[in-house]
């Protein structure tokens, strides 16, 4: 098993532009997390997704920031436009079921300059 | 409001000296309380989850506990690869809340 695959691992963009993180979860899982960890404020949720379907978005930031999945095994995050308050690293996470752990990526770090 | 507070935020232990990480929380309704270990550049890798006060659990030099106000993750004997941050969350409902984490260092 290849784990959560994440992409790009890093990336290095200027304010105004648009971001599309994206994430694959393993096979057969069927949440999907979207954190943002940064050093003041930690792993923060931002969007959870179950069969698929988005259950809670609250931690999106603001409209800037949207995400989607459009099938069990692919998610992606976007941010448009980004602002220099937007770096951070993002993980994605996946679990089987929502009492369980979760399965981290190795996330993508984000630079807007 | 759910909390997780974490302390020390930073430790530095010698090899061979043991020592405990704590993970004080507040939540309604705890479903699970996870610990993960996260290296540098990497994604948080899962290591325990503990569903009621007085379980315990191990994994090599590490031992998880938990009551009903705190976990303790104590590492015995470290060794200079146990150096990591460790990281302590709580699932009160389908969402893992995260604390900040205790920044671990091992020297040999």
């Amino acid at each position: 098993d290849a784990g959560v695959i994440q992409s790009p691992r890093h990336e290095v963009t200027e304010m105004g532009q648009e971001v599309t993180l994206r994430c694959k979860p393993i096979s057969g899982h069927n949440s999907l997390f979207w954190y943002r960890q940064t050093m003041m404020r930690g792993l923060e949720l931002l969007i959870y997704f179950n069969n698929n379907v988005p259950i809670d978005d609250s931690g999106m930031p603001e409209d800037r920031f949207s995400a989607k999945m459009p099938n069990a095994s692919f998610s992606t995050l976007k941010i448009q436009p980004s602002e220099p308050r937007d770096s951070a690293v993002y993980f994605c996470a996946s679990s089987l079921s929502t009492g369980e752990g979760y399965t981290f990526g190795s996330g993508t770090r984000l630079t807007v300059v | 409001e759910d909390q997780v507070t974490q302390s020390p935020e930073a430790l530095r232990l010698q090899e061979g000296e043991s020592s405990s990480l704590n993970c004080s929380y507040t939540v309604s309704g705890l479903r699970g309380l996870f610990w993960y270990r996260q290296d540098p550049g990497k994604g948080p890798e899962f290591l325990f989850t503990l569903y009621s006060a007085g379980e315990e659990k191990e994994k090599e030099r590490l031992k998880a506990t938990l009551t009903k106000k705190e976990s303790f993750l104590h590492i015995t004997a470290p060794k200079p690869e146990d150096s990591a941050t460790y990281l302590c969350a709580v699932q009160p409902g389908y969402a893992l809340n995260f604390g900040k984490g205790t920044s671990l260092l091992v020297t040999p």
